[in-house]
This record gives C-alpha cells, sequence and structure tokens, in this order.
C-alpha cells in the first residue's frame, strides 16, 4: 500500500481481556517496528522484525506481550490479560533497508488502545 | 545504553518569531540523528536527518539542525514559524553499532500563536 497501515485506530477493552492489534507495512519494507507511546512519554521501542531473521523482542515489557510476522507482510501484536498501564498509543514503522534505518521509518497512524 | 533528552515538552511562539526545540542525546558509540514530527491526527514524518559529513543539515520546509558532537546535541531551528507548523516534534537516535531500533524523546509540542 501507499503507507503503513494500522487497524483498529481505537481499541477499548476491558480489564483482563487480550487484544491484537494490527500493522501493514508498505510493500517490500523488510523490516518493522512496535513502539508503545504512553501519555507525556516517549516513544518505546518493542520489537523489530527483520526479513526472516529472529526478531529482536528486547523491548517487550513483560510476556504478556507478543509479535508475529510472517515474512515481510502483516504483524500483529497481542496483549494478553491486558491491564491498565498498557493503555497507549501503538505505533508501527515500516523501513526499506531494516538494521541501520539511515532513510528513517514511516510510520503508521496508531493504533489507541484504552483499558478500563 | 542510548538515550534522548528533549527537555522542552510544549513551546509556544508568536507567528513569524524564531524557535528552537532543543535535543541531547546520550551514547558511547557513533549516532545518527533523525526528528520526526508528529501532525495533529497524523503520524510521525521525518522531518531531517543527520548520518555523516556536514553537522548542518535542512528539511524542506525551512527547518535545520545542527548536530554537535561535542555538546551531544541535535538542535532543531527555524528563523520564521508559521500556524501550519504546530505539531509535535520527536528528536531520535540511532547507533552505528549495538541496537538496531532507534531510540526517541518524550517529544515537544510546539503551538505556534497568531
Amino acid at each position: 500500500g501507499a503507507g503503513v497501515s494500522q487497524s483498529p485506530s481505537n481499541k477499548v477493552t476491558e480489564k483482563g481481556k487480550d487484544v491484537e492489534l494490527r500493522c501493514d507495512p508498505i510493500s517490500g519494507h523488510t523490516a518493522l517496528y512496535w513502539y508503545r507511546q504512553r501519555l507525556g512519554q516517549g516513544l518505546e521501542f518493542l520489537i523489530y522484525f527483520q526479513g526472516n531473521s529472529a526478531p529482536d523482542k528486547s523491548g517487550l515489557p513483560s510476556d504478556r506481550f507478543s509479535a508475529e510476522r510472517t515474512g515481510e507482510s502483516v504483524s500483529t501484536l497481542t496483549i494478553q490479560r491486558t491491564q491498565q498501564e498498557d493503555s497507549a498509543v501503538y505505533l508501527c514503522a515500516s523501513s526499506s533497508l531494516g538494521g541501520r534505518d539511515l532513510y528513517g521509518y514511516t510510520f503508521g497512524s496508531g493504533t489507541r488502545l484504552t483499558v478500563v | 545504553a542510548q538515550s534522548v533528552t528533549q527537555l522542552d515538552s510544549q513551546v509556544p511562539v508568536f507567528e513569524e518569531a524564531p524557535v528552537e526545540l532543543r535535543c541531547n542525546y546520550s551514547s558511547s558509540v557513533s549516532v545518527y540523528l533523525f526528528w520526526y514530527v508528529q501532525y495533529p491526527n497524523q503520524g510521525l514524518q521525518l522531518l531531517l536527518k543527520y548520518l555523516s559529513g556536514s553537522t548542518l543539515v535542512e528539511s524542506i520546509n525551512g527547518f535545520e539542525a545542527e548536530f554537535n558532537k561535542s555538546q551531544t546535541s541535535f538542535h532543531l531551528r527555524k528563523p520564521s514559524v508559521h500556524i501550519s507548523d504546530t505539531a509535535e516534534y520527536f528528536c531520535a537516535v540511532g547507533t552505528w553499532a549495538g541496537a538496531n531500533n532507534l531510540f526517541f524523546g518524550t517529544g515537544t509540542r510546539l503551538t505556534v500563536i497568531p
């Protein structure tokens, strides 16, 4: 597609429920990133996919968070047993080069998750 | 570990006045730097970047940033702001070794007052 697409744009869920967030990267972009932006805070790195390599999961805050990506296509971020502190905007970005992203990322518009 | 500090969370400025948005970073290895902009209800967009070479980099809409290695800074400036510059600005740092991801600051909300 023309840009990075994320769905849903907004999600309200009850504490304890599981949620799944989706990211459609730009076609041909080998690298895909998930970031989290809590209110009043900077972007927090969660996970990085590069082609068929093992993902860099070093930013995932707990084992309730997981993400998958099939090849160089869609990625899903799953949060199990959601907690109120999971409320944030979840941003997906893709890049054509991966690794040292010298041309920057293309970001999606994000999914605003609210846990009540 | 790397980190980015944007000391000013909000910067109000009158239209046609100059502005500087501050960014300082911490890293033990060589870095490259970006400024991203997020307009209301839009995603983050790349504004400008420093990779190597000339320490002064410019964007197409009149912003510029200067990489200062000794002061570990990458401040963003514009000599005369416009209403349309109202947005949130994020500084980000990447490293030539180590982590593959970018590290972002907390953002500065620039509000241009007519």
